[in-house]
């Protein structure tokens, strides 16, 4: 069945560590999408990419970093620079072209200790 | 620009009772708007859209939502609330404009008591 996997499920960091959270899809999506979950703060996009090679800023990228050197893979690497990164991470994927919504992964949580 | 607003972090309603979870947009353009349910520590799940053709939309698990203009509202509900409905609830907007993303609301928890 086709979907997103997001992995892993939950992941501890040090401070001062840069992480990867890695997120895999077989919709044939041309585009992915990442969001950060805080309680009683809704979905906020970090970054998006509507294409291979391409992909752009969202509302709080900053201490954010990915790439998009596939169609299929989005990773996003949190790095020392984000002062809060303990949080509930979203990954999700979608047509181009048409409003269809989004897919949702099942989400990484990311605890700093 | 577009936002949405969620009235209410918290609904409680009793089981069998009318659910109503409000949502209302701001959007410079023909909005598109979404609701998604959420369970704990899982991802997002469509719950229904609409997208400019009927009004009234129905979605899964007997939700529908109606998209009034005049009011900028788009409103979710369901006439008999079940255990199983409870449950985070956002709602969403975008547009077809450029590289429009989607906008979530901050959320609504129902609380669904035996």
């Amino acid at each position: 069945d086709g979907g997103i996997t997001q992995s892993p499920k939950y992941l501890f960091r040090k401070e001062g560590q840069n992480v990867t959270l890695s997120c895999e899809q077989n919709l044939n999506h041309d585009a992915m999408y990442w969001y950060r979950q805080d309680p009683g703060q809704g979905l906020r996009l970090i970054y998006y990419s509507q294409i291979v090679n391409d992909f752009q800023k969202g509302d709080i990228a900053e201490g954010y970093s990915v790439s998009r050197e596939k169609k299929e893979s989005f990773p996003l690497t949190v790095t020392s620079a984000q002062k809060n990164p303990t949080a509930f991470y979203l990954c999700a994927s979608s047509r181009t072209g048409q409003v269809s919504g989004y897919t949702f992964g099942s989400g990484t949580r990311l605890t700093v200790v | 620009a577009q936002s949405v607003t969620q009235l209410g972090s918290h609904v409680s309603v009793s089981e069998g009772a009318l659910v109503l979870l409000r949502c209302n947009y701001s959007s410079s353009v023909p909005p598109y708007l979404f609701w998604y349910v959420q369970y704990p520590n899982q991802g997002l799940q469509l719950l229904l859209k609409y997208t400019s053709a009927a009004t009234l939309v129905k979605g899964i698990n007997g939700f529908e939502a109606e998209f009034k203009k005049s009011e900028t509202s788009f409103h979710l509900t369901k006439p008999s609330a079940h255990m199983s409905d409870a449950a985070e609830y956002f709602c969403a907007v975008t547009s077809l404009s450029g590289y429009s993303t989607l906008t979530f609301g901050k959320g609504t928890m129902l609380l669904v008591s035996p």
